[in-house]
């Protein structure tokens, strides 16, 4: 059965970065698809992009272009979304999903909260 | 705001039937692509409730079924249960913005 465990919870100023990490267990990690997904607080979802993991190709929602960045380390069954330039507004439990090849997010990570506060 | 409009809120008796809506355009649902729903129930993760317009994944009970038609998708659930108060969501994707698109959400009461 695949799981997708996730880093902690992350307390970081205005204007750093935080990388958040999603461990792939069970399965063949390098025939998946990851996305991630992040949720404000009282807020709804909000896909920030994905991954193609067998070959690391890597796509962004228009507003998160330049600002997140999406990779895997197939070695170690991991995927990674690093954001900078945070602001107040990211604060936000981020979610990592594996993804089926109609973009059905199947298998989701337990969340990881950030918090940006100065 | 959503590229997906979803009502904010529907409630319903245990038993009953409520169907939640979720209407996208023509570079979107409209354009073809599959609509999926998730179930988020407090301080969890999501859950993938219906995937491809009107699939279910193994374990999820049949009382909770998809459809499509034109630019917009339903999500109906039968017989109601107070377990199934939770926040629901529909997703698809858009060409237009090249990317995934999700729904606002729809926070189900059961009366």
């Amino acid at each position: 059965q695949v799981q997708l465990v996730q880093s902690g919870t992350e307390v970081k100023k205005p204007g750093s970065s935080v990388k958040v990490s999603c461990k792939a267990s069970g399965g063949t990690f390098s025939s998946y698809d990851i996305s991630w997904v992040r949720q404000a607080p009282g807020e709804g979802l909000e896909w920030m992009g994905g991954i193609i993991a067998i070959i690391g190709t890597a796509n962004y929602a228009q507003r998160f272009q330049g600002r997140a960045t999406i990779t895997a380390d197939k070695s170690t069954s991991t995927a990674y979304m690093e954001l900078s330039g945070l602001r107040s507004d990211d604060t936000a439990v981020y979610y990592c999903a594996r993804t089926d090849p109609q973009d059905a997010f199947d298998i989701w990570g337990q969340g990881t909260m950030v918090i940006v506060s100065s | 705001q959503s590229v997906l409009t979803q009502p904010p809120s529907v409630s319903g008796a245990p038993g009953q039937r409520v169907t939640i809506s979720c209407t996208g355009s023509s570079s979107s649902i409209g354009a073809g692509y599959d609509v999926h729903w998730y179930q988020q129930l407090p301080g969890k993760a999501p859950k993938l409730l219906i995937y491809g317009d009107n699939n279910r994944p193994s374990g999820v009970p049949d009382r909770f079924s998809g459809s499509k038609s034109g630019t917009s998708a339903s999500l109906a659930i039968t017989g109601l249960q107070a377990e199934d108060e939770a926040n629901y969501y529909c997703q698809s994707y858009d060409r237009s913005l090249s990317g995934v698109v999700f729904g606002g959400g729809t926070k189900l009461t059961v009366l």
